[in-house]
């Protein structure tokens, strides 16, 4: 069974640019989160999809935004770069992200976003 | 406690110690408590995920053991081999966030 996917994988962007990252689920995963990691920051929440909604957002400005498709496949995009949002940004995806947060999650490799 | 805090921040240990960590996090409005092994260059890796007061879990000579009631959980590792080198991530699960600890990173040397 495929594990998760993101690309690209390293991506270079200068401030005031956006970007667009990609995260392909395990086949039959239908929720998936974001996370970034900054030097010295554990994993910081940014948001949580299941079945195309977002049920759940962090604590990230409206700059980043994100969307899931049918195929559960999601996408997040940042707007207007700033030096602060270098960061790895990890994806994962679980069975079902119920309110229990019984499921494990599972992590992608992360995208290594550098903005100069 | 407001947020997830692990400790400590760094260990090493000799092969062959065994050793344990401390996540404490808030114990109002809990639902699970998540354990997580990040190598470097690799994907974090779920080691266990626990829900119930005393719940205690093993995988292999890695255990885990959970206190809802006052907001922690100790990680165990017997006998930690040099492939034990990782840090070890706990996220308390609020809803349908997974709220993470910056984490323990553990060198274990032969």
């Amino acid at each position: 069974k495929a594990g998760v996917t993101q690309t690209p994988r390293y991506l270079i962007k200068t401030r005031g640019q956006q970007v667009t990252l990609s995260c392909s689920p395990i086949s039959g995963h239908r929720s998936v989160s974001w996370y970034q990691q900054t030097p010295g920051q554990g994993l910081q929440f940014l948001f949580e999809y299941f079945s195309e909604t977002q049920r759940n957002k962090g604590n990230f400005p409206g700059r980043f935004s994100g969307r899931q498709f049918s195929n559960s496949r999601s996408e997040m995009n940042v707007s207007t770069l700033e030096l602060g949002d270098s960061a790895l940004y990890l994806c994962a995806s679980s069975l079902i992200m119920t309110s229990g947060g019984q499921s494990e999650q599972f992590f992608g490799p992360g995208t290594r976003l550098t903005v100069l | 406690i407001l947020n997830v805090e692990q400790s400590p921040q760094s260990l090493h240990v000799q092969e062959g110690d065994s050793t344990n960590f401390t996540c404490s996090f808030p114990s109002s409005n809990f639902y699970a408590l998540h354990w997580y092994r990040w190598e470097t260059a690799k994907s974090p890796e779920a080691l266990f995920v626990m829900t119930l007061n005393g719940d205690e879990k093993k995988k292999g000579r890695i255990s885990a053991t959970l206190n809802t009631k006052e907001g922690y959980s100790y990680l165990y590792i017997k006998g930690s081999q040099p492939e034990d080198s990782a840090t070890y991530l706990c996220a308390s699960h609020s809803g349908y966030a997974l709220n993470f600890g910056k984490g323990t990173s553990l060198l274990v040397t032969p």
